[in-house]
């Protein structure tokens, strides 16, 4: 069974700063089918970036993901103070079909 | 628009079974390659994957909790249903209901729904 383990856990930073997050599987994930979510308290999850690259539909252009096989990273290049939240990533094709990370709270420093 | 919805009791005690509805709009679980997931995360907790079901009445579940889910479809209803039998107050949470998009992502989600486990 394929995991999912985000770093770090916390990450402290100011508005304008970069944000880079990490996001490794235990074994490869098939055809790159990685998402990215983000999530603020009392919210459902927002979907960012999906098949590990790829904006989804209104999110603006400072949120970026990359990687494959094992290794993803999602990086905002310059947080805003909406960009203070909890980021998810998420896995599906591989065995048990779909799992997420257990999360990066991106702080206000 | 595609839009779910999810609806349940709020409130079940221990070893009752709990059945939660997805209904949805603005797409048909008849159609090749279409899938709906429930998802549920506990107070302050992470995200956790727990059943999906396809269009050709495929069924996968979280291999930890798959002896205690069933998730089923009604095309004519537009609806999902997941049921977790033997609850127990670790599975307080709040239960979702997404869309499966084309490269696995999860789009767009339900509200959710607050399930508390109590006697």
């Amino acid at each position: 069974e394929i995991v999912l383990t985000q770093s770090p856990g916390t990450l402290s930073l100011s508005p304008g700063e970069r944000a880079t997050l990490s996001c490794r599987a235990s074994q490869s994930v098939s055809n790159s089918y990685l998402a990215w979510y983000q999530q603020t308290p009392g919210q459902a999850p927002r979907l960012l970036i999906y098949a590990a690259s790829s904006r989804a539909t209104g999110i603006p252009d400072r949120f970026s993901g990359s990687g494959s096989g094992t290794d993803f990273t999602l990086t905002i290049s310059r947080l805003e103070p909406e960009d203070f939240a909890v980021y998810y990533c998420q896995q599906y094709g591989s065995s048990p079909r779909l799992t997420f990370g257990g999360g990066t709270k991106v702080e206000i420093k | 628009q595609i839009t779910l919805k999810e609806s349940g009791p709020t409130l079940v005690k221990p070893t009752q079974t709990l059945t939660l509805t997805c209904t949805f709009s603005g797409f048909s679980l008849t159609s090749s390659g279409v899938g709906v997931a429930w998802i549920r995360q506990p107070p302050g907790k992470a995200l956790e994957w727990l059943a999906l079901i396809y269009w050709d009445d495929d069924k996968r579940y979280s291999p930890s909790l798959k002896s205690r889910l069933t998730i089923t479809k009604d095309t004519s209803k537009n609806q999902v249903v997941l049921t977790m039998t033997n609850m127990d107050p670790v599975d307080t949470a709040t239960y979702y209901c997404a869309h499966r998009g084309w490269f696995g992502e999860l789009l767009p989600w339900g509200q959710g729904t607050l399930v508390i486990v109590s006697s």
